[in-house]
């Protein structure tokens, strides 16, 4: 079945690590998205990919960065430049520019310790 | 700016009485407008969605909702709530426009069913 991995599923940090999480989809879907969701937020765009080797900031994309080599991934880099990044991180891909919804992946949840 | 507006933060329901989460949106030339469904530390599932068909959407598990251009609202319902249905829902809309990319999330309406 197509979808989206994201792995791993529960990450640990300490202060002033990078860590990177994985985001894989087998749906070709040309754009993919990362989201940071916090309790009573809602889902924030960190940012998006429309294309191989193109990315877009979205509005949190501070202490953030991504690359797109491949079509099938999108991998987030949480730097140590985010000094708030304990959250649920979601990955999303969609046909286009979404215009008939977006396709998630699981999510990451990311502790900093 | 563009924005969702859903309007509890939390609804609380019985088993077998109906369910209703409100979602207003600002207006705009022919949005999308989706919700989704999130269980406890999962992704994101696709309800339902309207895309400038049919007014009344029918979605996934007896859920639908009623796009009302005049009221710019995106109200989702059911007649009859299942202990399943516990979870967060969230009103999506996506604005059109040249290279429009990103969606627009209300902040969620948390959904208690009670047995």
């Amino acid at each position: 079945d197509g979808g989206i991995t994201q792995s791993p599923k529960y990450l640990f940090r300490k202060e002033g690590q990078n860590v990177t999480l994985s985001c894989e989809q087998n749906l070709n879907h040309d754009a993919m998205y990362w989201y940071r969701q916090d309790p009573g937020q809602g889902l924030r765009l960190i940012y998006y990919s429309q294309i191989v080797n193109d990315f877009q900031k979205g509005d949190i994309a501070e202490g953030y960065s991504v690359s797109r080599e491949k079509k099938e991934s999108f991998p987030l880099t949480v730097t140590s430049a985010q000094k708030n990044p304990t959250a649920f991180y979601l990955c999303a891909s969609s046909i286009g520019s979404g215009n008939y919804g977006y396709t998630f992946g699981s999510g990451t949840r990311l502790t900093v310790v | 700016a563009q924005s969702v507006t859903q309007l509890d933060s939390h609804v609380s329901v019985s088993e077998g009485t109906p369910v209703l989460l409100r979602c207003n949106y600002s207006s705009s030339y022919s949005p999308s407008l989706f919700w989704y469904v999130q269980h406890p530390n999962k992704g994101l599932q696709l309800l339902l969605k309207y895309t400038s068909a049919a007014t009344l959407v029918k979605g996934i598990n007896g859920f639908e909702a009623e796009f009302k251009k005049s009221e710019t609202s995106f109200h989702l319902t059911k007649p009859s709530a299942h202990m399943s249905d516990a979870a967060e829902y969230f009103c999506v809309v996506k604005y059109s426009g040249a290279g429009s990319y990103q969606l627009t999330f209300g902040k969620g309406t948390k959904l208690s069913v009670i047995p």
